[in-house]
């Protein structure tokens, strides 16, 4: 799976879109981009995937760039529960069965 | 959130006793995994079920056995636990449908403490 690289911190005012960015430059064409984010001692929770086009569910809204090589996570309106770490990862189709390789994540700290 | 519920929570026990970790899931998802989260390791694969009765070993397998007799179910059990497996165990499925990126749902988590 291709190497993803994001900001290790961000901060964000409550109430205001949170724009995480996440460089994958090696990306191939059959990977997604995969979002996910974890709460502090609670489990990884699955946020939105895409492959080329722009995804929007009731968490987030996913923007991919036309070349694939970077994408941006949108959480809209961000409230103080979405203080987490926000990891981007790049997976293959077929991978059932393989590890879920978190890198290093963004730290996002939304404030009042 | 997908229905994976984990028991127990927490488990505090002794160096050599046995322990088992119980996963439960009510998606009827093909997969299921056991992870362990440790500070400056990041999430690492111990054990993973495709099916019933059918296991393979993850990167951190040492020390660890599984079993899966139900669909729903998924157990981990440390032999004789040691200090060194000290962590935060956390359940995952996936539906393992052929074609797709077989998103993982992760469960809330177990800490576990060998004194």
């Amino acid at each position: 799976d291709a190497k993803t690289t994001q900001p290790p911190s961000m901060d964000c005012a409550e109430g205001r879109a949170a724009n995480l960015p996440c460089n994958h430059s090696t990306i191939s064409g059959n990977e997604y981009v995969y979002w996910y984010r974890q709460i502090h001692s609670q489990g990884p929770q699955y946020i939105i995937h895409g492959l080329k086009n722009n995804e929007t569910n009731e968490m987030a809204s996913l923007i991919i760039t036309e070349d694939r090589k970077s994408s941006t996570l949108i959480l809209p309106h961000a409230t103080l529960r979405d203080t987490a770490v926000y990891y981007c990862i790049v997976r293959s189709m077929n991978n059932a069965g393989n590890m879920l390789t978190f890198g290093g994540g963004t730290r996002l700290m939304v404030k009042p | 959130d997908a229905g994976i519920t984990q028991s127990p929570r927490h488990k505090v026990t002794e160096t050599g006793t046995p322990v088992t970790l119980r996963c439960h899931q009510t998606e009827n998802h093909r997969y299921m995994y056991w992870y362990r989260q440790d500070p400056g390791h990041g999430l690492r694969l111990i054990h993973y079920s495709y099916g019933v009765k059918d296991t393979d070993k993850g990167e951190v397998s040492d020390g660890y056995s599984v079993s899966r007799s139900k669909t729903e179910d998924f157990l981990l059990t440390l032999e004789s636990a040691t200090s060194s497996q000290t962590s935060v165990y956390f359940c995952a499925i996936s539906p393992g449908l052929a074609g797709s990126t077989d998103t993982q749902y992760f469960g809330p988590g177990t800490r576990l403490t060998v004194l």
